[in-house]
């Protein structure tokens, strides 16, 4: 069956460091891959997304690019801020089949100042 | 403003009891979900409907039913024997019935303790 796979964490940096959240995923046919966020007590928020091979999603200075080769959609941004401190997670949706999306275990990520 | 509604935000459930979670959506949306978090297992999928009056399992299905009768509705109800029902459940709903490859939308989550 389909699965998502992403690094574990806690992920810890300073602020203004650069952040990369690998996720990697196994699934038949064409999926749309997804990057949602939890902040503390709340429920998830899509934060970016992507339909097809080689697109990239993109919103408040964090990027994804739908690899097919690979497998991958990492996340990365360029300059965390404290703000950006949350749970992060990579979830896909099949192109057939069960229509709902397939979650990786989430990765928490800290920003310290 | 167009969401999703869960209540309560806290709920306490005694050993041997049903318990009911409210989740209500005024986006239109014909698709709706049930998932549940447990620390450091990502969201599994427990219930799913794609139209009103159907409902599919989804990966953990034992110990829960739902209904959906009306389209901006789908309560889960959480048995007595679901044996680990302590959990925070979260409610999504989507257009991909007939938007494939939308994005679902969450509620706020209900966390639930058996005491």
């Amino acid at each position: 069956g389909d699965s998502v796979t992403q690094m574990e964490g806690p992920v810890t940096l300073s602020e203004e460091a650069f952040l990369t959240i690998n996720c990697t995923y196994t699934a038949t046919g064409y999926p749309s891959l997804f990057w949602y966020v939890q902040y503390p007590g709340e429920g998830l928020q899509l934060l970016l997304k992507a339909t097809k091979a080689d697109d990239k999603g993109s919103n408040k200075g964090f990027e994804a690019t739908y690899r097919k080769e690979t497998t991958s959609f990492h996340l990365e941004k360029g300059s965390v801020q404290v703000s950006d401190s949350a749970v992060y997670f990579c979830a896909l949706s099949p192109d057939t089949g069960r229509r709902a999306l397939t979650f990786g275990s989430g990765t928490r990520l800290q920003v310290q100042p | 403003d167009g969401g999703i509604t869960q209540s309560p935000k806290y709920l306490f459930r005694k050993e041997g009891q049903n318990v009911t979670l409210s989740c209500e959506q005024n986006l239109n949306h014909d698709a709706m979900y049930w998932y549940r978090q447990d620390p450091g297992q990502g969201l599994r999928l427990i219930y799913y409907s794609q139209i009103v009056n159907d409902f599919q399992k989804g990966d953990i299905a034992e110990g829960y039913s739902v209904s959906r009768e009306k389209k901006e509705s789908f309560p889960l109800t959480v048995t007595s024997a679901q044996k680990n029902p302590t959990a925070f459940y979260l409610c999504a709903s989507s257009t991909e019935t007939i938007s494939p490859r939308a994005e679902a939308f969450f509620g706020q989550g209900t966390r639930l303790t058996v005491v």
